[in-house]
């Protein structure tokens, strides 16, 4: 079973700060996405990688399929960007398998 | 844009009382999956279907049981609610192995 972490688990900022969310992942798997759940419970889905890079706005994911590890990096961030990050491990097609998530608070 | 609704955003059941939660998507997706979110364990698979009338066993699928009679809506049952039955309980629908859509939740309360 697929073993999926997160760091850290609770993350504050100061507005227009870098920052960056770690997931790592046990079993090799065919993509890894990055989701975002505001206050209120409803998740939207970021970014879907397999490999390399992808950016969308501030927001930029990364993937290093040897070392079973992703990062999100949020660059200029914003108040609006408090919500919490959960990364997902795609099996094949099987289900997912989520991290626990990383709470981040950006202060203005 | 793909919408998925849950028939309600909060609940406040009694212990042993038998417990609906529905969830209804208009993008004919095959697969449908409920979840369940807890404080520092994230979301867990409960159960999932990849077609009408045929559901699997997610990873904790003990005292939940599913119904899915049409494509595009895909109940939750709690037989009997027990108190460690309080949770967020989220309803995804997709396309495996691609993006998976979410519903709004519904945060129940067992008391």
């Amino acid at each position: 079973k697929n073993e999926v972490e997160q760091s850290p688990q609770n993350l504050t900022a100061q507005e227009g700060e870098f920052i960056t969310i770690n997931c790592s992942y046990s079993v090799g798997i065919s993509a890894l996405h990055w989701l975002q759940q505001h206050p209120g419970g409803g998740i939207v889905s970021l970014f879907m990688l397999s490999s390399g890079k992808k950016k969308h706005g501030r927001l930029i994911a990364t993937i290093n399929i040897q070392e079973k590890h992703s990062s999100l990096h949020i660059t200029a961030s914003h108040p609006r960007d408090s919500a919490v990050y959960i990364c997902a491990a795609d099996n094949y097609g099987q289900n997912f398998v989520f991290g626990p998530g990383t709470r981040l608070s950006v202060l203005p | 844009d793909v919408k998925v609704t849950q028939s309600s955003r909060y609940l406040v059941k009694r212990t042993g009382e038998k417990v609906f939660l529905e969830c209804v998507q208009d993008m004919d997706h095959e697969n449908m999956f409920w979840y369940r979110q807890d404080p520092g364990l994230g979301l867990r698979l409960i159960y999932f279907s990849y077609d009408v009338k045929m559901k699997e066993k997610g990873d904790i699928p003990e005292g939940y049981s599913v119904s899915r009679e049409k494509k595009e809506r895909f109940s939750l049952i709690l037989e009997s609610a027990s108190t460690n039955q309080t949770s967020m309980y989220l309803c995804a629908t997709g396309d495996v192995p691609y993006e998976q859509y979410f519903g709004p939740g519904t945060r129940l309360t067992v008391t």
